[in-house]
């Protein structure tokens, strides 16, 4: 089993439709989450960090379910400009240096 | 502005044939760190640093090499690159107080 998973989509959803991905993990001990975006043959960029409360950017919305071990990303009102690969990323341990990156789940958003 | 540079960004080259990919940062951050990314497999770390002269292998780092003699510089070798080594590959400075990985545009390498 991997030790972060994607599903790889695509997702392709029209304008304007909201859209969620999970990411599971495996390690029960991990201790910090991220997404990352991807847009193609270009350099992943941090989107949001995931906490414990779960956390919110403009029409962006993270959480994290510890129990069963998984992070979610619901993107409402989809935008053209959306249509990335969505990189799910843990951090296993207290560490800066030790990240685990999911495979990317892609979304296309169509007019 | 920050960031981070790597060059070349477009490499073919042959069996064999020693190359460097470099990587230089300006946020004067400690900690950097190369990956590979292949399809299906995500981004996968190659080797790391905590400081200069401080390395330490990542999760796939044979055939490879770094050096860190110079905080803003982190440059990848292959002393002798294989077709298994073509590869799209990413350098990495990280924000220790927040996280955030801070990546360079990529360096799509073809070993023939």
């Amino acid at each position: 089993r991997k030790e972060v998973e994607q599903d790889p989509g695509p997702f392709n959803v029209p304008e304007g439709a909201t859209v969620a991905f999970n990411c599971t993990y495996s390690n029960s001990a991990s201790q910090s989450f991220f997404w990352y975006r991807q847009d193609c043959r270009k350099e992943p960029k941090l989107l949001m960090s995931v906490y414990s409360s779960g956390n919110e950017d403009g029409r962006f919305t993270a959480q994290l379910n510890r129990a069963s071990q998984y992070i979610s990303l619901l993107i409402r009102d989809s935008k053209l400009s959306d249509s990335a690969t969505y990189l799910c990323v843990v951090n296993p341990v207290d560490s800066s240096y030790k990240l685990i990156f999911g495979s990317g789940t892609r979304l296309l958003v169509r007019p | 502005e920050a960031q981070v540079t790597q060059n070349p960004r477009y490499l073919i080259t042959v069996t064999g044939k020693k190359l460097t990919v470099t990587c230089s940062q300006n946020m004067n951050h400690e900690y950097m760190s190369w990956y590979r990314q292949d399809p299906g497999l995500g981004l996968r770390q190659i080797y790391y640093s905590m400081n200069v002269e401080v390395t330490d292998k990542g999760d796939v780092p044979e055939g490879y090499k770094v050096s860190r003699k110079e905080k803003r510089n982190f440059p990848l070798i292959l002393e002798s690159p294989s077709p298994n080594q073509t590869s799209l590959y990413f350098c990495a400075s990280t924000a220790v107080d927040t996280g955030e990985l801070f990546f360079g545009e990529g360096s799509r390498l073809t070993v023939l």
